[in-house]
């Protein structure tokens, strides 16, 4: 079926690794984002990708760092990971309509957590 | 810093019940309101993307209505059911190329 993967879906990390998730859609999509959901907080923007060779900073960059690899493609890194990252990552992307974004289809989510 | 707000935060019906949210937003540089639902576990799904003052989207027994001059819109639900159990999300699409999301309103449907 057509939509967002994201992977992996579960992780473990110590303080001071690094990872990098992983997100891909085949939609066809020029809009592809990344969101971290805490609890009471809602849903926050890391970073976005407006088009192939654009990202921009959300709401809660600091910590991170992101590719647009390809139209397809969106990766989040941690470089040296905190318990404050400790989380449920969300990977999504979007397509328009005229010049308002569809709604966005998500990925299935990952849980970091940090130790 | 945009503001998207919503209200109740968490609600309680018995099954049959009819019920409403609230979601309020900035009235000034509007592009578009979406509505999401999201079940525990899952990812968000889209329900609704309005783009009109005065717009109103039905999907079965959902529906929801938009006011971008007074910044609010109402997602209502007919005849709850279990199945409609979810946190039901709202976001702003503005000027500034992404979503504003607020924190959600979380139904329960009780048998």
């Amino acid at each position: 079926n057509a939509g967002v993967t994201q992977t992996p879906k579960f992780q473990v990390l110590k303080t001071g690794q690094s990872m990098t998730l992983q997100c891909a859609q085949d939609m066809n999509h020029n809009s592809m984002y990344w969101y971290r959901q805490d609890p009471g907080m809602g849903l926050r923007l890391i970073y976005y990708s407006a088009s192939e060779g654009t990202t921009d900073k959300g709401e809660v960059p600091n910590g991170y760092n992101v590719s647009r690899l390809n139209k397809r493609e969106f990766s989040l890194r941690l470089e040296s990971a905190a318990p404050s990252q400790t989380s449920v990552y969300f990977c999504a992307s979007s397509g328009l309509q005229g010049a308002v974004a569809r709604g966005y289809t998500f990925g299935s989510g990952t849980r970091l957590t940090v130790v | 810093i945009l503001n998207v707000e919503q209200s109740p935060q968490s609600l309680h019906v018995q099954e049959g019940d009819s019920t409403n949210f609230t979601c309020s937003f900035p009235s000034s540089n509007f592009y578009a309101l979406h509505w999401y639902r999201w079940e525990t576990a899952k990812s968000p799904e889209a329900l609704f993307v309005m783009t009109l003052n005065g717009d109103e989207k039905k999907k079965g027994r959902i529906s929801a209505t938009l006011n971008t001059k007074e910044g609010y819109s109402y997602l209502y639900i007919k005849g709850s059911q279990p199945e409609d159990s979810a946190t039901y999300l709202c976001a702003f699409d503005g000027s500034q190329g992404n979503l504003i999301f607020g924190k959600g309103t979380k139904l329960s449907v009780k048998p």
